[in-house]
């Protein structure tokens, strides 16, 4: 069974940093795009970043870029979110996303990352 | 960037009936590869997003067929069929065809 399990949110200060981790398995890891998206509590969905299988191809939503880094290690099966000069609206459920054929199959319970002073 | 417009925001269904929901995008999202990736998920609270349909008509797995997927170049719909008390929440389309990808703003579907 594939399994997505996103870790390290918690409570930070406006302008401080913060990483998120998704660990996975089930799934040949390395054939497979990945992508983080995020829920303010009670709003709607966005997405914040897609990484390639290879991490040639990276993005990011505009109202992240400059401040997140998104990195893979496939040796290691996992996924990363550099999160920088964090701001209050960065409050946000955090969930790691399998991508392929059917993009955003499979999902992590999220992780949440709350940015108050 | 592409906007995903939703109708309606709201969805009172009676239990047995049908729901469908529109999804409206702001350019094609036909990809330059010919296919159009249109998704749709659905979400319970407390859960995270659960995806249904995929490159607009493609089930995935494990979803039942009362769910389906249509529509070309612009214009989406999801249809869920018999509606049962499990299809309550928000349901949401997505395009990952072109960066930045975009979701609609989530439709809740609720039982009269």
């Amino acid at each position: 069974d594939v399994q997505v399990v996103e870790s390290g949110g918690d409570l930070v200060q406006p302008g401080r940093s913060l990483t998120l981790s998704c660990a996975v398995s089930g799934f040949t890891f390395d054939d497979y795009a990945m992508h983080w998206v995020r829920q303010a509590p009670g709003k709607g969905l966005e997405w914040v970043s897609t990484i390639s299988w290879n991490s040639a191809i990276i993005a990011y939503a505009d109202s992240v870029k400059g401040r997140f880094t998104v990195s893979r290690d496939n040796a290691k099966d996992s996924l990363s979110l550099q999160m920088n000069n964090l701001k209050t609206e960065d409050t946000a459920f955090y969930y790691c996303a399998k991508g392929g054929e059917s993009p955003f199959d499979s999902w992590g319970q999220g992780t949440l990352v709350t940015v108050s002073s | 960037d592409i906007v995903m417009t939703q109708t309606p925001l709201s969805s009172p269904v009676t239990l047995g009936q049908s729901a469908s929901i529109s999804c409206r995008s702001t350019q094609s999202l036909v990809h330059s590869d010919g296919n159009t990736y249109l998704s749709w998920f659905h979400q319970r609270p407390g859960q995270p997003p659960r995806l249904l349909i995929y490159k607009i008509s493609n089930r995935f797995s494990g979803v039942p067929d009362r769910f389906s997927g249509s529509g070309a170049g612009t214009d989406f719909t999801l249809k869920i069929s018999r509606v049962e008390a499990a299809d309550v929440g928000v349901y949401y389309c997505l395009q990952s065809t072109q960066f930045p990808f975009t979701f609609g703003q989530g439709t809740k579907l609720e039982i009269k």
